[in-house]
């Protein structure tokens, strides 16, 4: 079984600043996805990775995967109040179409 | 399309009692998935469906869980009889198929049993 390991579980940090949230894992996955969900709500996905090495941005985020296609990072530059909430990972195996989910990482950004 | 539609948003039931969520997923896709979501657990997976069949229900923790599909538009998570560990936040979630994995998830079931 594979497993997506995330990190960290929790931060809080102050507005406008940097952070950066992981996601590893021994095996090798097709595609990686990221999710942010909001209280009361289902995850949403905010983009997808494919290809080993890629970099997608969207607008503050930045999201890479990793070559060997093990591992992905997702970095917010001057992180905003509205950037609260829990970010998760998910990766797609080749032969399996369930995804496999992270932990979550609660995000706190503080005005 | 309206997205994934789950009801009841919440649910407070005695221990014992039969609880029965349901979800209509988005029009023309192919799987869909039950989850349970803790604090303590995150996010599990405990079945999904191709096409209105079970693929794998591996995910479901006993066997007082049953879930069904009878057509593509409508599927159940029944719990009989509920245990209070049974509290958690239940979503529906459906997604395309063929290599479109992208899951749309509902708003939830927040079940509470006392």
């Amino acid at each position: 079984t594979q497993l997506l390991e995330q990190s960290p579980q929790f931060l809080s940090i102050q507005e406008g600043e940097n952070l950066t949230v992981y996601c590893n894992s021994s095996s090798v996955f097709s595609s990686l996805q990221w999710y942010r969900q909001e209280p009361g709500e289902g995850p949403v996905l905010l983009v997808t990775v494919v290809t080993g090495g890629e970099v997608k941005k969207l607008k503050r985020l930045t999201f890479q995967f990793g070559d060997a296609r093990k591992d992905s990072s997702l970095h917010i530059t001057a992180a905003q109040p509205g950037d609260t909430g829990l970010y998760l990972c998910a990766g797609a195996e080749d032969s399996n179409y369930q995804l496999i989910w992270g932990a979550g990482t609660k995000l706190i950004i503080k005005p | 399309d309206a997205g994934v539609i789950q009801s009841p948003r919440h649910e407070v039931t005695e221990m014992g009692q039969e609880v029965t969520l349901r979800c209509k997923p988005i029009s023309g896709h192919d799987y869909l998935f039950w989850y349970r979501q803790t604090m303590m657990r995150g996010l599990e997976l405990l079945i999904y469906f191709n096409n209105n069949v079970p693929i794998d229900d591996s995910g479901m923790p006993e066997d007082r869980f049953s879930a069904k599909m009878p057509n593509a538009s409508f599927s159940t998570l029944k719990i009989q009889p509920s245990e209070p560990r049974d509290s958690a936040v239940y979503f529906c979630a459906s997604s395309l198929g063929q290599e479109n994995t992208e899951a749309f998830f509902g708003q939830g079931t927040r079940l509470t049993v006392v």
